[in-house]
């Protein structure tokens, strides 16, 4: 167990909805990340929280939109869904920003678009 | 683009054979992490090696980074079949910004 906790573990909607993953990093973990899987692909990194600012993005569409709040927790918010979209969408966190910190990967969200 | 690319895509071995997987990068890091994946699992790090290190070990893997040639090795030795899965390398730049990932080696270890 890594100690980051992502809800729901499943998430099947459709074609044009808007969905929110939820994730909850270890405790005293001040980053989160998100990432993007699609099948047999790689981890695109779509977006980075430090202590509730955003810190760094990558591949992130405009369709999607994070935030992290106070307590730490995270949100990834993806709308305007399309089939495309269908992915595990992983959370991570980490100590701190820089330096030689590792990340602790949840389970993910598995989403899948119909 | 991503940061980190490995090579193989995929590697196909026999359970007590070493399996060798390579990363290349393309800026300056300030260090370089190898982790494991499970079939639709989260990833789990293994190891992480600091640009002013030249190999690392931990139990039977050994890494290696080569920061002017901007690549990496991780090495499995005496591989069993539980070592099958996916493996990535994933990059912390100066900023220390970032994990970002390649997109990662599958490993088939046969009984």
């Amino acid at each position: 167990d890594s100690g980051v906790t992502q809800t729901p573990k499943h998430l099947i909607t459709a074609t044009g909805q808007r969905v929110t993953l939820r994730c909850s990093p270890r405790s005293g973990d001040l980053s989160v990340y998100w990432y993007q899987q699609s099948l047999d692909q790689g981890l695109q990194f779509l977006i980075q929280y430090y202590n509730g600012e955003e810190r760094a993005k990558g591949n992130i569409l405009e369709r999607f939109s994070a935030q992290q709040f106070p307590d730490l927790h995270s949100e990834l918010n993806l709308s305007s869904l399309e089939l495309g979209d269908s992915a595990l969408y992983f959370c991570a966190s980490s100590t701190r920003t820089g330096t030689n910190t590792e990340a602790f990967f949840g389970q993910g969200t598995r989403l899948t678009v119909v | 683009s991503q940061q980190g690319e490995e090579d193989p895509q995929a590697l196909s071995i026999q359970e007590g054979e070493n399996a060798t997987m390579n990363c290349s990068y393309k800026t300056s890091i300030n260090n370089l992490q190898w982790y494991r994946q499970n079939s639709g699992r989260g990833l789990v790090h293994l190891i992480l090696i600091r640009s002013n290190e030249r190999e690392k070990h931990s139990g039977r893997l050994r890494v290696t980074l080569d920061t002017s040639k901007k690549s990496s090795s991780l090495l499995i030795t005496a591989s069993r079949a539980a070592d099958t899965a996916s493996y990535f390398c994933a990059t912390e730049d100066n900023y220390g910004q970032n994990f970002v990932f390649g997109p990662g080696t599958r490993l088939s270890v046969l009984p």
